[in-house]
């Protein structure tokens, strides 16, 4: 199976910032990640597929880069909306996998 | 707007077989794969398997290796529901297990998910 490895695993950051979240694949899977923003006590919902394409009606202060085995997910000048748990998952090969999950929390 | 509301027992028994059922509205079942994830307390999302139903039950399905001798899923057609059976539940299927659509063009994401049923496995 594909690991995906995140990090850090918790985030404190403030209002305003600019963060990155990173997920390392332990081998190549092109452009096959996807990011995921999970609430407390909400479904996940995708925020970009394919490494960096932005899903319909996500707010353009997220952005997402990467190929190969290295991606970023960044959140610029952070809203107390984003505060939440970030996830990649790669779509490269079955078994589908995700990342551990990177926990922003307000400082 | 599709939406998704998973259904089924907040608690099972160890060696028990887990039915849960997921009911899909906005959307029929025959038109996108469906997927069940789940999650363990501290733990990432775990993909379980995909699953794709047209004019009949057993349908189309991939599963997780970790998971193919326990796992089996099936439709309704006419309630619009896809059902997972995960057999032989031990304390490490603890989790909340959620269902989600598949989408797949060039590349296989996840959404919307439902909102997640939480599984305890205890006696």
């Amino acid at each position: 199976d594909i690991q995906m490895t995140q990090s850090p695993s918790s985030l404190s950051a403030s209002v305003g910032d600019r963060v990155t979240i990173t997920c390392r694949a332990s081998e190549t899977i092109d452009n096959f990640l996807n990011w995921y923003q999970q609430k407390p006590g909400q479904a996940p919902e995708v925020l970009i597929v394919g490494a960096s394409s932005l899903q319909t009606g996500v707010p353009s202060r997220f952005s997402g880069s990467g190929s190969g085995t290295d991606f970023t997910l960044t959140i610029s000048n952070l809203q107390p909306e984003d505060f939440a748990t970030y996830s990649c998952q790669q779509s490269y090969k079955s078994p589908y996998t995700f990342g551990q999950g990177t926990k922003l929390e307000i400082k | 707007q599709v939406q998704l509301q998973e259904s089924g027992p907040g608690l099972v028994k160890p060696s028990e077989t887990l039915s849960l059922t997921c009911t899909v509205s906005g959307d029929s079942i025959s038109s996108y794969y469906w997927s069940w994830m789940r999650q363990s307390p501290g733990k990432g999302l775990e993909w379980l398997g995909n699953m794709y139903f047209s004019g009949t039950t057993s349908g189309t399905t991939n599963y997780n290796p970790s998971l193919k001798s326990r796992i089996t899923t099936s439709a309704d057609m006419s309630k619009n529901q896809v059902s997972l059976n995960l057999r032989s539940m031990t304390a490490a299927d603890t989790a909340v297990y959620y269902c989600a659509r598949v989408y797949s063009t060039s590349i296989t994401w996840f959404g919307p998910w439902g909102r997640g049923i939480r599984v305890t496995v205890s006696s």
